[in-house]
């Protein structure tokens, strides 16, 4: 069974980088059959897909967007590990984050196992 | 990209009775990619149906999804005290950005 247990600072200030890892147990982050995926979730958002990594021979890695050009989503194999990186943070930033993994092919939008979330608050 | 509209907003039900939750896309899809998903409060979402009728792995056969086209529903037969949730929709397939509906709350 799938767990992934996330860690990282609940308070960010406006302009800095949110930082978040996502410790993997029960998968594999290397794993061919999986995609790793950051979601949040804020009332005024609702739940939005972030994006993600995932290997196929070789690492692959998209996102949203909302967010591009600030996000950096990484896979830290020694560790079994993906983390997160969210730059210029804005107060509209602040919501919960998840680590999420996806499938494989048509089912990589299928999220089947969540994090516990971390929620982020933005703010001086 | 596909936008799925979720209704009724709130669902006021008692224990016992019959929860009926609709999901309507955007445009047709095949391959029924429909999914749902149930948020307790100050938990993450878990998944429940995938494929528009399939239970997820531990999921009560009190829960069941239907649908095709771009009508879709989530159905909970005799409500128990932990359903009441809020339930979210969601199309899904191998290429993002994936999107979820706005979600449904039962509520007794």
């Amino acid at each position: 069974q799938v767990q992934l247990q996330q860690s990282g600072p609940g308070l960010v200030k406006p302009s800095q980088t949110l930082s978040l890892t996502c410790s993997i147990s029960g998968d594999s982050v290397s794993s061919n059959n999986a995609i790793w995926n950051w979601l949040r979730q804020s009332p005024s958002r609702g739940l939005e897909w972030l994006g993600r990594t995932y290997h196929r021979s070789r690492w692959y890695d998209d996102c949203a967007v909302s967010v591009k050009g600030r996000i950096i989503i990484k896979p830290d194999t020694s560790k079994n590990q993906v983390s997160l990186q969210l730059s210029s943070v804005t107060p509209e930033d602040t919501a919960v984050y998840y680590c999420v993994r996806g499938g494989a092919g048509t089912t990589a939008g299928l999220f089947d196992s969540w994090g516990q979330g971390t929620l982020v608050t933005v703010s001086s | 990209e596909i936008v799925v509209t979720q209704s009724p907003g709130t669902l006021s039900l008692s224990p016992g009775e019959r929860a009926t939750l609709s999901c309507r896309a955007s445009q047709a899809f095949g391959g029924g990619y429909l999914a749902w998903y149930q948020q307790k409060p100050g938990q993450a979402p878990r998944l429940l149906i995938y494929g528009t009728s399939s239970r997820a792995t531990g999921i009560p056969d009190r829960f069941s999804g239907g649908g095709s086209g771009t009508d879709f529903t989530l159905t909970i037969n005799r409500l128990e005290p932990e359903d009441f949730a809020v339930y979210y929709c969601q199309h899904y397939d191998d290429s993002p950005p994936w999107t979820f509906g706005q979600g449904t709350k039962v509520e007794i």
